[in-house]
């Protein structure tokens, strides 16, 4: 079956605009989570959606982040007012369900959306 | 807080050899998950393994094995008889469980292993 795909697959931005990034996670799939990769590093949690809900926001670095999974499915990321060190990799992964006090599911990643701020 | 440390940034070997990557990790919880994953060029990670606080057995797929030893905090990958492969990046990550949402992970910075032919 289709995994989890993300677009758009790159993106180049300026300094101060807005972008949105989307991720489609497998069907089915309740839990989905935003993570950030900068160069070098290991991917730093930003927010988890169990549903429509935000269950978990507390990696989200500012307010400038927002993200919404509307009907439960697809989700959106936006960053206003971009910054030049908002440039990372954008990893969307889901899994079938992550109750709290339970054991976590096999979450399944994106490629990723490669956001470039001039 | 929780933290997962690999301190090797990158290993290079010739195929065929055995190699392990190092993970170390710091959490409070008692209930945790410990995991694998790998990271190859094009850029998707690809889960490799879970282990629970609980399970300290060893596990053997493969030519991959992994040994936890909750004594020292380390959950240790080796792959024997690397094959080229096998180059990509490798990250350890953690979620405990109870002190926060189960499945948000703590990535460790990865090791970048080159099997060179």
């Amino acid at each position: 079956g289709a995994g989890v795909s993300q677009t758009p697959s790159n993106k180049v931005t300026e300094k101060g605009k807005y972008v949105e990034l989307r991720c489609d996670p497998i069907s089915g799939h309740t839990a989905l989570y935003w993570y950030r990769q900068s160069l070098g590093q290991g991917p730093e949690f930003l927010i988890y959606f169990q549903g429509t809900g935000a269950a978990d926001d507390s990696g989200l670095p500012n307010d400038r982040f927002f993200a919404v999974r509307p009907e439960g499915s697809v989700s959106t990321l936006k960053i206003q007012r971009t910054e030049r060190g908002d440039s990372a990799v954008y990893l969307c992964a889901s899994s079938l369900n992550s109750p709290r006090g339970g054991p976590p599911d096999t979450q399944y990643f994106g490629p990723g959306t490669r956001l470039t701020v001039l | 807080a929780q933290k997962v440390t690999q301190a090797q940034t990158e290993i290079s070997v010739v195929e065929k050899e055995d190699v392990t990557l190092d993970c170390v990790y710091e959490t409070r919880d008692t209930t945790y998950y410990l995991f694998w994953y790998k990271q190859p060029p094009s850029g998707e990670l690809v889960f490799l393994i879970r282990r629970n606080s609980f399970d300290e057995q060893n596990e053997i797929s493969g030519r991959y094995s992994w040994n936890f030893q909750k004594s020292t905090s380390s959950f240790n990958f080796t792959i024997t008889a690397s094959q080229v492969v096998d180059s990509a990046v490798y990250f350890c990550a953690l979620s405990e469980v109870y002190n926060t949402n189960a499945g948000k992970s703590t990535f460790g910075d990865g090791t970048t292993l080159t099997v060179k032919p």
